[in-house]
């Protein structure tokens, strides 16, 4: 049974346009929510997260934005670059007051940024 | 601020045999993970370390597979035997007392 979802094996989208990927989850415990990038054969790379009691977080061209009621999250990136095209990764994390539990991921998204 | 190393970064073996990965965390980080991807999916936790001492290994097959955490610094991942499906990447991760995890290249064991 898989906690943390995301349909879209991959997404094409074109260079300076808004990339939005979806993840969904099952679990109400959770209180965090993570977005990793991952280049291949490298790790990933922390890109931005958001709090259970918040709907949106934005850094720079990045914006999470989540729906509790839904149990849905959606990363924005806008304008999309050619740099960005990698593996995305949904996560989520319960936080247990002295850390972070492991992170529950989901499958992850290829975003391909077309020029 | 140097990143998680890991070693090896490949590993080729038989089914049966042993196979052992390392990790060294970043410095200071009390926290450190270890995740298994299989191709195709997410990565998985298979244990998790607070210092030296275990918090979570509630997904780590315990008939083969043993992580220990000397001295609260670095760690090492064993598997004893390996079975085809074992073939994965390795990751681990370190953290302080923050949700952000960093992680190492990872190791790509491929198990024939």
């Amino acid at each position: 049974d898989q906690q943390v979802k995301q349909n879209s094996p991959s997404l094409s989208v074109q260079e300076g346009r808004i990339s939005i990927l979806n993840c969904d989850y099952t679990n109400s415990m959770f209180d965090y929510f993570l977005w990793y990038k991952k280049y291949p054969a490298e790790g990933p790379t922390f890109l931005i997260s958001i709090s259970s009691i918040k709907d949106k977080n934005e850094d720079g061209r990045f914006t999470v934005f989540l729906n509790k009621s839904a149990k849905h999250l959606s990363l924005h990136i806008v304008p999309s670059q050619p740099g960005d095209s990698a593996v995305y990764f949904c996560a989520t994390a319960v936080y247990s007051g002295g850390g972070a539990d492991g992170l529950t991921f989901g499958k992850g998204t290829h975003l391909i940024i077309q020029p | 601020e140097a990143g998680v190393a890991q070693s090896p970064r490949y590993k080729i073996i038989e089914k049966r045999q042993s196979v052992a990965f390392w990790c060294n965390p970043i410095s200071g980080h009390a926290t450190l993970y270890w995740y298994q991807q299989i191709l195709g999916q997410g990565p998985k936790l298979l244990i998790q370390f607070q210092n030296n001492g275990v918090v979570d290994d509630s997904q780590l097959p315990k008939d083969r597979f043993s992580a220990e955490r000397l001295k609260g610094v670095d760690s090492t991942l064993k598997i004893q035997p390996a079975k085809l499906e074992d073939s994965a990447v390795y990751l681990c991760a370190s953290s302080r007392w923050t949700l952000e995890q960093f992680f190492g290249p990872g190791t790509r064991l491929t198990v024939l």
